[in-house]
């Protein structure tokens, strides 16, 4: 089956530095994958949505000066939280699909703490 | 984007069949349901989606109301490990293809 891999699955940050998460499709290309956002307790919260070639559509309230999203190759997708602060703190999740007639697939999730 | 109605939580016991609910009024012709459950501290998890027909796959079934207003999805004989949270989410059939999801329902299984 599809498998994304998500890389690191924890990291811990001072305030201000930036931080790079990685998306993988492992065995499949991925057009377009999606970056979401998670606080403890509650939803996934969709952030953007990363295409492969061409810049990241972002949603409502995401700033894209601070969530960084690169897609340069059919296999991976970047997110890059920029300056870091403590509110960034939070459970990031990616996410592709195979392709149609699949579902979508997630990666295992990076927790994030800035501290 | 249209939306679910979903029971903030659920209880079952081990080894019985469980049916999670979902209400999808305002579902158009081209939206697919879909179904995902996360465990705690890991990603979601894809169980089964569905246009118009019943699904079966080894993990659920999915029954789908004949007016698409409402849809279930079929544990047919929970274990501990399928304690999670359930997200019942309508997709697109168009251009946009991204999941949107709503607060789910969180199922805990009694031994």
């Amino acid at each position: 089956g599809a498998v994304v891999s998500q890389h690191p699955s924890r990291v811990i940050c001072k305030s201000g530095t930036s931080v790079k998460i990685e998306c993988r499709s492992l065995d499949f290309q991925a057009t377009t994958m999606f970056w979401y956002r998670q606080f403890p307790k509650k939803s996934l919260m969709l952030m953007a949505t990363s295409n492969e070639g061409s810049k990241a559509t972002y949603e409502q309230g995401v700033e894209k000066d601070k969530f960084l999203i690169n897609h340069a190759s059919l296999t991976l997708s970047t997110l890059t939280v920029t300056s870091a602060h403590p509110e960034d703190s939070s459970f990031y999740i990616c996410s592709a699909r195979l392709g149609q007639g699949y579902g979508y697939t997630f990666g295992s999730g990076t927790r994030l703490t800035v501290v | 984007d249209a939306k679910t109605t979903q029971p903030n939580s659920m209880e079952s016991n081990e080894e019985e069949p469980v049916h999670l609910p979902c209400n999808h009024s305002t579902i158009s012709g081209t939206d697919y349901i879909h179904w995902y459950r996360q465990l705690p501290s890991q990603g979601p998890e894809y169980v089964i989606h569905g246009l118009t027909s019943n699904v079966n796959n080894r993990m659920a079934s999915l029954a789908i109301a004949e007016d698409r207003k409402s849809s279930t999805l079929i544990l047919h004989r929970a274990t501990l490990r399928d304690a999670a949270v359930y997200y019942c989410i309508l997709r697109s059939g168009g251009a946009t293809n991204k999941l949107i999801f709503g607060t789910g329902t969180l199922l805990a299984v009694q031994p």
